[in-house]
């Protein structure tokens, strides 16, 4: 059973350019989560979706940054126009459905960097 | 959520058991502890989580106290593979998604 699959592992853009994380959470698991850690800091969470619903979105910054889970395929992470201060490891984590109260397991994340 | 506190930093010897301690003095009674670790470069890894019994599994054991408001993590025979940060979360029941990591414990286990 593979686990929570993030990529690319390491990103780099350029200033204005647009970022696209993906995650394929593990098999049987229709929650996703995503967290961010900027250099030195803790993790932070971000948002939170099941498969084509956004169920908490309250971490996310309020411009440029979108979450999706399609029906079909991985979880995205999209940062639009990104700037230095994006650069950082996300991470993706997944868990079961609901009615089974259990640990969330976690990607090895991408480092996203912005020149 | 119920704020934890941990040490910054500790080490400990090879083949000797961590002894990692957290307070959580705001824990509400529906709460759990979790502990997650963080090897350098690599995403959280779930060790273990109790509510108020003492639980152990292959990585760890977790001791909680009769009131709740401080718990330890013990990693019994340490190895140089488990240099890590060591983060103690609670975590509300109705809210059992977003767990909230603070700074952790750094652990150095040293040959």
């Amino acid at each position: 059973n593979a686990g929570v699959m993030q990529n690319p592992r390491h990103l780099v853009r350029r200033r204005g350019q647009e970022a696209r994380l993906r995650c394929s959470p593990m098999k049987g698991h229709s929650h996703v989560y995503w967290y961010r850690q900027l250099p030195e800091e803790g993790l932070k969470f971000m948002v939170y979706l099941q498969k084509e619903n956004i169920i908490d979105e309250s971490g996310m910054p309020k411009e440029r940054f979108s979450a999706e889970f399609p029906k079909e395929g991985p979880s995205i992470l999209r940062i639009q126009q990104v700037v230095r201060g994006d650069s950082a490891a996300y991470f993706c984590a997944s868990s079961p459905p609901e009615g089974k109260r259990t640990e969330a397991f976690f990607g090895q994340g991408t480092r996203l960097t912005v020149v | 959520d119920a704020k934890t506190t941990q040490p910054p930093s500790m080490d400990c010897a090879e083949g000797r058991a961590a002894n990692l301690p957290c307070n959580h003095s705001t824990i509400s009674g529906n709460e759990y502890v979790y502990w997650y670790r963080q090897i350098h470069s690599q995403g959280p890894q779930y060790i273990i989580h109790g509510l108020k019994n003492n639980e152990t599994n292959e990585m760890a054991s977790l001791i909680i106290t009769e009131d709740r408001k401080s718990s330890t993590l013990i990693l019994p025979h340490a190895t140089l593979r488990d240099t890590a940060v060591y983060y103690c979360i609670v975590r509300p029941e109705n809210n059992d998604y977003k767990l909230s990591f603070g700074a952790g414990t750094t652990v150095t286990v040293r040959a």
